[in-house]
């Protein structure tokens, strides 16, 4: 399997669930992204990972909790969201510094 | 007000148009991109750019950075370009963080 994949595609999850996003990369990058893509919004970084270690993290909640365990793997672990946090979720990974991103698919959550 | 803004926010094409997309911003960039969202989510990367003009097959990206200004061309347009077409760029000093325009939705009739 090649370039950044992302699972669940869909996730509908209750205000008090705990769940989490899943990316992967077969690109050899060593920099992760998380980006929210919200209808009518432009989208938001939320997390930067360079070589497994947080780099950024652009005033996001606390009910976000990013997980970069290696370089290949990133995750997003979701808890007690609000109805305001449905969007769409991108995962995306570069080589670390300046260079083009690579986009996953996109996980798809509604809260409710 | 966004340090990327992007213009028209909607354009719709009879196939063969050329089109154009433009994006201003009004800070120090690095560099530039032009990625696009099909529906359903997923977003390619068109053109990453610092100066100058790029091309790829029917896609031509130009950038003034005197101007803080950016377009990006899509020649004999075709049904398949029918994309959200959004315009990041890399703010001086962010490393590689992108600050992302509100997108163009473009839908190309046959």
């Amino acid at each position: 399997e090649t370039g950044v994949t992302q699972t669940p595609r869909h996730l509908v999850m209750g205000m008090t669930n705990k769940k989490s996003l899943k990316c992967e990369q077969h690109l050899g990058h060593n920099a992760m992204y998380w980006y929210k893509q919200s209808a009518k919004k432009p989208l938001e970084l939320m997390f930067v990972y360079n070589f497994k270690e947080q780099t950024e993290n652009n005033s996001v909640p606390s009910r976000f909790s990013p997980e970069c365990p290696n370089s290949s793997h990133l995750f997003l672990h979701l808890h007690t969201l609000q109805p305001e946090d449905s969007a769409l979720y991108l995962c995306a990974s570069s080589r670390a510094g300046a260079y083009e991103q690579y986009f996953g698919p996109g996980t798809r959550l509604t809260v409710t | 007000k966004n340090e990327v803004e992007q213009s028209p926010q909607n354009l719709t094409a009879q196939e063969g148009e050329f089109i154009t997309i433009n994006c201003s911003y009004s800070v120090g960039i690095s560099a530039l991109h032009w990625l696009q969202q099909h529906p359903g989510g997923g977003i390619v990367s068109l053109f990453m750019l610092s100066s100058g003009k790029k091309k790829h097959g029917r896609l031509i990206a130009t950038i003034n950075i005197q101007e803080k200004h950016s377009s990006l061309h899509i020649t004999a347009s075709h049904p398949r370009d029918s994309a959200v077409y959004i315009c990041a760029v890399r703010l001086n000093n962010a490393g590689n963080m992108l600050t992302f325009g509100g997108g163009t939705r473009l839908m190309v009739k046959p």
